[in-house]
């Protein structure tokens, strides 16, 4: 079975930290993906990666980067925290980019940012 | 951008009963794929239905697809408490999937 794991499932920073939320997947996929979900608008593609260091922009890059230094993780970074991204950010992996590939989510993390 | 939208937002049933959601998108699609995510929980995918698929089956779970209108439908069957979740649809445009606010479906003892 494909695992995604994720470091923290609970999180909370003060605001102007710089945060780091990472990601591990074990089944050598090409793709990983960073999402967040919020009630009533679904999830959000942040960013997401092909290859190793490589990475492209998604719906909602503002205030975020990204890292993916070995395949198999894929690093979320908050450059300086602020109350609007408290939310729940999801991970997922995929062995290809086409649409018919399916997505292994992370259980996620729950960010709070006071 | 949220192509997919589902509909209802929520829904409660009877264990036993079954569960039908809709999925309404914007523009065309290859395939629409769907997942389930429990409480707190990351998505796990259900099924994929490919654009010249009218249903597709899987296990109590029957997907129908109607591009003419460009809907999709999610039917559970004989639904048990286990079922309790939300459900999302995605549907992938070029290089990415797009997921609606989800439906919830809470099955009652």
């Amino acid at each position: 079975d494909v695992k995604v794991t994720q470091s923290s499932r609970y999180l909370v920073k003060r605001t102007g930290e710089k945060v780091f939320l990472e990601c591990v997947q074990d089944m050598d996929h090409e793709n990983m993906f960073w999402y967040r979900q919020d009630p009533g608008l679904g999830l959000r593609l942040i960013y997401f990666s092909y290859d190793v260091k490589m990475k492209e922009k998604g719906d909602i890059p503002e205030g975020y980067s990204v890292s993916r230094e070995k395949k198999e993780r894929f690093s979320l970074i908050l450059e300086s925290a602020s109350t609007n991204q408290t939310s729940m950010y999801l991970c997922a992996s995929s062995q290809g980019l086409a649409v018919t590939d399916t997505q292994y989510f992370g259980p996620g993390t729950r960010l709070t940012v006071l | 951008s949220q192509q997919g939208e589902e509909d209802p937002q929520a829904l409660s049933i009877q264990e036993g009963e079954n569960a039908t959601m809709n999925c309404s998108y914007k523009t065309s699609i290859n395939n629409l794929q769907w997942y389930r995510q429990n409480s707190g929980r990351g998505l796990v995918h259900l099924i994929l239905i490919r654009s010249n698929e009218r249903e597709k089956h899987s296990g109590r779970l029957r997907v129908t697809l109607d591009t003419s209108k460009k809907s999709s439908s999610l039917l559970i069957t004989a639904s048990r408490a286990a079922d309790t979740a939300s459900y999302f649809c995605a549907t992938g445009d070029d290089y990415k999937l797009s997921f609606g606010a989800g439906t919830t479906v809470t099955v009652r003892a």
